[in-house]
């Protein structure tokens, strides 16, 4: 059965802590995605990846987030340091496309994050 | 700005009736409509999802109704279920020049199924 999975499901720390969120993506999927979730603004993508290289983190606070994929089978977005506005759900999904049978996202379950 | 424009926010349909979901684009650049489905404390889900050179795609007990001129799409639940109780989320994308697709949500709709 193959799903993202993502580490921690959930994350208390306190403002100024670093954070590192970890995303495993569906083997043989070209595609990662970041999201985050929040009551107030919905599904905001913060950066995304092909075959590893990112195409495009402008959703994405460049003072102090940061994305990276060191290998096909790990996405790591992390903060540095942590704002109680960053306090929200992430997610991770992976998708394959495929001409215009593209455009499926496999989310994984999220991390809930708290920033106190 | 918001590219996507969801309504309602939330939405309690007696079970057996029609639930309806209506979003609104503004980028005529967008190529591929979705809906995803999204139960408490998981991830979203695709439902279904339709491409603009159809008017309608049905799977089951959901349609996908789509209007390119209006630049509007809806989903529409038959017959439904308390199980069908969740969040659902329209969204939107278009291909850029490396075949990719980035999707942009609607805001979300809360659909409770009542007996």
């Amino acid at each position: 059965d193959a799903r993202v999975t993502q580490t921690p499901r959930h994350k208390v720390t306190e403002m100024g802590q670093e954070v590192t969120m970890r995303c495993q993506p569906i083997l043989g999927h070209n595609t990662v995605f970041w999201y985050r979730q929040t009551m107030m603004q919905g599904l905001e993508l913060l950066a995304y990846f092909r075959n590893r290289a990112p195409l495009d983190d402008s959703g994405m606070p460049k003072d102090r987030f940061s994305a990276e994929m060191p290998d096909a089978t790990l996405a790591t977005l992390k903060i540095q340091p942590s704002e109680p506005r960053d306090s929200a759900v992430y997610f991770c999904a992976s998708g394959f496309r495929r001409d215009r049978d593209a455009g499926e996202l496999f989310f994984g379950e999220g991390s809930r994050l708290t920033v106190l | 700005q918001q590219q996507v424009k969801q309504s309602p926010q939330s939405l309690i349909v007696q079970k057996g009736g029609i639930s309806i979901i209506n979003c609104a684009y503004e980028n005529t650049a967008f190529d591929y409509f979705p809906w995803y489905q999204q139960f408490p404390g998981k991830g979203p889900a695709l439902l279904i999802a339709i491409r603009p050179d159809v008017s309608e795609k049905k799977e089951g007990r959901f349609t996908i109704s789509f209007n390119k001129s209006a630049k509007q799409f809806s989903l529409h639940i038959m017959d439904s279920q308390p199980g069908d109780s969740a969040t659902y989320f329209c969204a939107a994308s278009m291909s850029d020049l490396f075949g990719n697709e980035k999707l942009t949500f609607g805001t979300g709709t809360r659909l409770t199924i009542i007996p």
